[in-house]
C-alpha cells in the first residue's frame, strides 16, 4: 500500500529563516508526489507536484521540493519564511494509473515574528 | 486555479437527523469528485470517489448507506450524512477534477458537529 510519513507534526521557524518540512514515502512503483497547504478554514491548495520529470520541483510562493529516490524522500523547503506561510502542510502520494491520493498526517508550520 | 465551493462551511445538527453537504465546481466541469474526512489533528482520509452519472465507489470501512453520495451533474456532488451521530462530527472536504491526470481542486471544507 502506498503511504507517506511526515516526520514532524509541528515546525516553528523565525520569519526570514529557511523552512524544511520533511516527507518520506513508501514506494513499490514510481510515485507522483505533491505538497498541499491548508490555511485555517480554507480548502487545500496545491504548492507543487513531482511526476517523474525534473527531480527538483519549484512551486508557488517560493517553495520547492527535491525528489530523492535513494532516500525515498520529498522534503519541502523555502529559503526565507514569511508570516503568511503559517499553515498546515500535507505531503501526498499517488501512483500512475491510480487516482487515489494518500495524505500524510500533516505538519503545522508556525512562523515566529 | 479552478474554484470548488462547498456549502455549508459549518453545520450543527441534532443526533438522528440527516445533513446534506454540497460540492460545486464553479468554473469547470468535474467528471470526478472525491469526498474526504478529516479528524482533528489527523490527515485526510478518502471516503469515496464519484463519477458523474454513476454510483460512487466507497473506500473500505465507509458505510455507503450512511454516507450517501450523489453526482448528478458535472458541477455538483452532494454528500448526505444520514441519521447522524456525535461520532460523525468531523471536517468533510471535497475535491473535483476535470479528467484523469489533471489536478484535483479542493473545497474549503465543511465542519459538521452532531449534538
Amino acid at each position: 500500500a502506498q503511504s507517506v510519513t511526515q516526520l514532524d507534526s509541528h515546525v516553528s521557524v523565525s520569519e526570514g529563516t529557511p523552512v524544511l518540512l520533511r516527507c518520506n514515502y513508501s514506494s513499490s512503483y514510481s510515485p507522483s508526489l505533491f505538497w498541499y497547504v491548508q490555511h485555517p478554514n480554507k480548502g487545500l491548495q496545491l504548492l507543487l507536484k513531482y511526476t517523474s520529470a525534473a527531480t527538483l520541483v519549484k512551486g508557488i510562493n517560493g517553495f520547492e521540493a527535491e525528489f530523492k529516490k535513494s532516500e525515498t524522500s520529498f522534503h519541502l523547503t523555502k529559503p526565507s519564511a514569511h508570516m503568511s506561510d503559517a499553515a498546515e502542510y500535507f505531503c501526498v502520494v499517488s501512483y500512475f494509473g491510480n487516482e487515489k491520493l494518500t495524505f500524510g498526517t500533516g505538519t503545522r508550520l508556525t512562523i515566529i515574528p | 486555479g479552478a474554484v470548488v465551493s462547498q456549502h455549508p462551511s459549518r453545520v450543527i445538527c441534532k443526533s438522528g437527523t440527516s445533513v446534506k453537504i454540497e460540492c460545486r465546481s464553479l468554473d469547470f466541469q468535474a467528471t470526478t469528485m472525491f469526498w474526504y474526512r478529516q479528524f482533528p489533528k489527523q490527515s485526510l482520509m478518502l471516503m469515496a470517489t464519484s463519477n458523474e452519472g454513476s454510483k460512487a465507489t466507497y473506500e473500505q470501512g465507509v458505510e455507503k448507506d450512511k454516507f450517501l453520495i450523489n453526482h448528478a451533474s458535472l458541477t455538483l456532488s452532494t454528500l448526505t450524512v444520514t441519521s447522524a451521530h456525535p461520532e460523525d462530527s468531523s471536517f468533510y472536504i471535497c475535491s473535483a477534477r476535470y479528467t484523469e491526470n489533471t489536478e484535483a481542486f479542493f473545497g474549503q471544507g465543511t465542519r459538521l458537529t452532531v449534538v
